[in-house]
């Protein structure tokens, strides 16, 4: 299993970014993908999750109004989309499976980072 | 939210010398299922997590047994037996049993 995620990316306060999570090694629509937030030196954020199976996406109310995840299984790849960006979204963002909608992430994407600086 | 409190922030620890970390969640993590929601993760120095224990005491494919983790209800450990210079890194309890997932505040070990 393997979770490959676009590179790094620089954005302006108030731009919109959008990272790519291309997942391979298993069938796409088997697994839950979840999205986390890791700012500099800080802990782990749960961003939000997407079943690539029928498409339900759930966020987390610090992020909602600003975000959309989706999947696209024509090419077994999730999408994290940040709007209105701020200088506190600078982050490492991850891309991570679960196998249940109740399991632990036993894979997870290497990272990107979005760095947001006028 | 759920909210999950990890002990000590720090510890340094001599090589071959155990270690033990302490989780609490704000609610029980035991579903009506009868599985308890808990997991364990290792964040090594410039790497994503990765995923050591899982609902409270399994290892996942590859994690030396010299890790192990134990608890119940709302107070879970993970313990490693004999700390080796690979361990280093920051530990993260999380629960899955609501949405939204939440991790405790991470342990830094090292080695002294």
């Amino acid at each position: 299993v393997q979770l490959i995620q676009s590179g790094a990316e620089m954005k302006k306060p108030g731009a919109t970014v959008k990272i790519s999570c291309q997942a391979s090694g298993y069938t796409f629509t088997d697994h839950y993908i979840h999205w986390l937030q890791q700012a500099p030196g800080k802990g782990l954020e749960w961003v939000g999750l997407v079943d690539p199976k029928d498409g339900e996406r759930v966020y987390a109310d610090n992020f909602q109004g600003r975000v959309t995840i989706a999947a696209d299984t024509s090419s077994d790849t999730a999408y994290l989309e940040l709007r209105s960006l701020r200088s506190e979204d600078t982050a490492v963002y991850y891309c991570a499976t679960a196998s249940n909608f109740w399991s632990g992430y036993y894979n997870w994407g290497q990272g990107t980072l979005v760095t947001v600086s006028s | 939210d759920i909210v999950m409190t990890q002990t000590p922030l720090s510890l340094a620890v001599i090589p071959g010398q155990p270690a033990s970390i302490s989780c609490k969640s704000s609610h029980s993590l035991l579903h009506s299922e009868g599985k308890t929601y808990l997991h364990w993760y290792l964040q090594k120095p410039g790497q994503p997590p990765q995923l050591l224990i899982y609902e409270v005491s399994n290892r996942f494919s590859g994690v030396p047994d010299r890790f192990s983790g134990g608890g119940s209800g709302t107070d879970f450990t993970l313990k490693i037996s004999r700390v080796e210079a690979d361990d280093v890194g920051i530990y993260y309890c999380m629960q899955s049993i609501k949405l939204p997932r939440t991790f405790g505040g991470g342990t830094k070990v090292e080695i002294k």
